[in-house]
């Protein structure tokens, strides 16, 4: 199946500081990718589409010049929490759907990315 | 986007079936169901899809009703490693501006 890394798993930084978060798609090429960002006990909230070659789509309420994402291959999408507080931090997650395969849209979730800002 | 309804919470015992059911009454025609499942800090794993009627796979069952306003997952014989929240989505055709919306999810809790 399609298989969809995140690195790092784990982060912890301190106030004010940037933190790049990177999502792969190992095994297909991903048209698009997406970010989500979850809270403790709570669903996941989608930040972001991000396409190839392409300038991301923010949900309303997420700042663009915060989270800046970058989709510069079929293969890697990063994330960059600019500046972080703690109240940045959370669980970040991406999925990427692919060129090939359904109709629909499948949608391929990374592991995750634990961020704890100081 | 197609919202979806589900309860918040469920308890089960080890060997139990369990049962999830989702609503979604603005569904699209060309909509399909998905299920995913969410261990805590690790992504949402696919579960199983559907469109209408029965699907099954190795680990679990899809019971969609002719109006397709709601699905419901059945989870055979659960264990505790199943302990898990499980979201409903409804997924538009591939080429669809619309985005996966996630739910509240289900926790589900099975005790031994």
């Amino acid at each position: 199946g399609a298989v969809v890394s995140q690195h790092p798993s784990r982060v912890i930084c301190k106030s004010g500081t940037s933190v790049k978060i990177e999502c792969r798609s190992l095994d297909f090429q991903a048209t698009t990718m997406f970010w989500y960002r979850q809270f403790p006990k709570q669903s996941l909230m989608l930040m972001a589409t991000s396409n190839e070659g392409s300038k991301a789509t923010y949900e309303q309420g997420v700042e663009k010049d915060k989270f800046l994402i970058n989709h510069a291959s079929l293969t890697l999408s990063t994330l960059t929490v600019t500046s972080a507080h703690p109240e940045d931090s959370s669980f970040y997650i991406c999925s990427a759907m692919g060129l090939a395969g359904g109709l629909y849209n499948e949608q391929f979730f990374g592991p995750g990315t634990r961020l704890t800002v100081l | 986007l197609a919202k979806t309804t589900q309860p918040i919470s469920m308890d089960s015992y080890e060997g139990q079936e369990v049962n999830i059911t989702c609503s979604h009454n603005n569904i699209a025609t060309n909509d399909y169901i998905t299920w995913y499942q969410q261990f805590p800090s690790q992504g949402p794993r696919f579960i199983i899809q559907g469109y209408k009627t029965k699907v099954t796979n190795e680990v679990a069952s899809l019971f969609i009703p002719a109006d397709r306003k709601s699905s419901t997952l059945s989870l055979p014989r659960v264990s505790l490693s199943d302990t898990a929240v499980y979201y409903c989505l409804v997924l538009p055709a591939r080429g669809s501006a619309r985005q996966l919306t996630f739910g509240s999810g289900t926790q589900l809790t099975v005790l031994p």
